[in-house]
């Protein structure tokens, strides 16, 4: 089974440009979800979706980033007008579910898209 | 917001040698997890623990959810060059819509000289 896919792996945009990451989840995943890492951090949540819904953005900036899981391909994560403090890798991971406890709502991790913004 | 604690910041330890971290929160909850990153990759979970007492085994490396629900150690014993990484516990959200989301801690990270 292929992981959990992130492109592109690595993405550079001047200021006020637009970024658009791409997550692909595991095969039978239906809940997705964003993290970004600064340098030398953990990984901070950002937004959980699921199929056409947003269960929990409360990690997401309110202005200028965006997220949406469509019912066919991938999840996006869009940050417009990019500022050099977007500058981070932004992590996707995928569950099969939820609310269980006994391993199967364990999410995986992408590769991650490391953006630099110049 | 509820944080996470994770000591040390960094180890240099030799091949061999035996590794001990920590993580400990200010508040209760139900699951602890341990995560390892390499360079320019994604975090991997390496252990889950969902009790409290639990005791989990992964290889060699062993971790334990805490008895007060507030902390949790990592350890590796007899380490090894490919040990090396950023470790990183994190706990998730006992209910409600933010279910899903993980918080982690600031990781450790750690050098092994051959």
């Amino acid at each position: 089974n292929a992981g959990v896919m992130q492109n592109p792996r690595h993405l550079v945009r001047r200021r006020g440009q637009e970024a658009r990451l791409r997550c692909s989840p595991m095969k039978g995943h239906s809940h997705v979800y964003w993290y970004r890492q600064l340098p030398e951090e953990g990984l901070k949540f950002m937004v959980y979706l699921q199929k056409e819904n947003i269960i929990d953005e409360s990690g997401m900036p309110k202005e200028r980033f965006s997220a949406e899981f469509p019912k066919e391909g991938p999840s996006i994560l869009r940050i417009q007008q990019v500022v050099r403090g977007d500058s981070a890798a932004y992590f996707c991971a995928s569950s099969p579910d939820q609310l269980t406890g006994n391993g199967t709502d364990t999410q995986y991790f992408g590769p991650g898209t490391r953006l630099t913004v110049l | 917001g509820q944080q996470l604690n994770q000591s040390p910041q960094s180890m240099f330890i030799q091949e061999g040698e035996d590794v001990s971290m920590n993580c400990t929160s200010s508040s209760i909850f139900n699951t602890w997890l341990w995560y390892k990153q390499d360079p320019g990759e994604g975090p991997v979970l390496l252990i889950a623990l969902y009790k409290a007492g639990e005791l989990t085994s992964n290889g060699r490396l062993t971790a334990q959810f805490g008895i007060t629900r507030k902390d949790s150690f990592l350890n590796i014993s007899a380490s090894i060059p490919s040990d090396v990484g950023i470790y990183f516990c994190a706990r998730r959200n006992a209910g409600g819509t933010s279910y899903g989301k993980l918080t982690f801690g600031q990781g450790t990270i750690l050098t092994v000289h051959p």
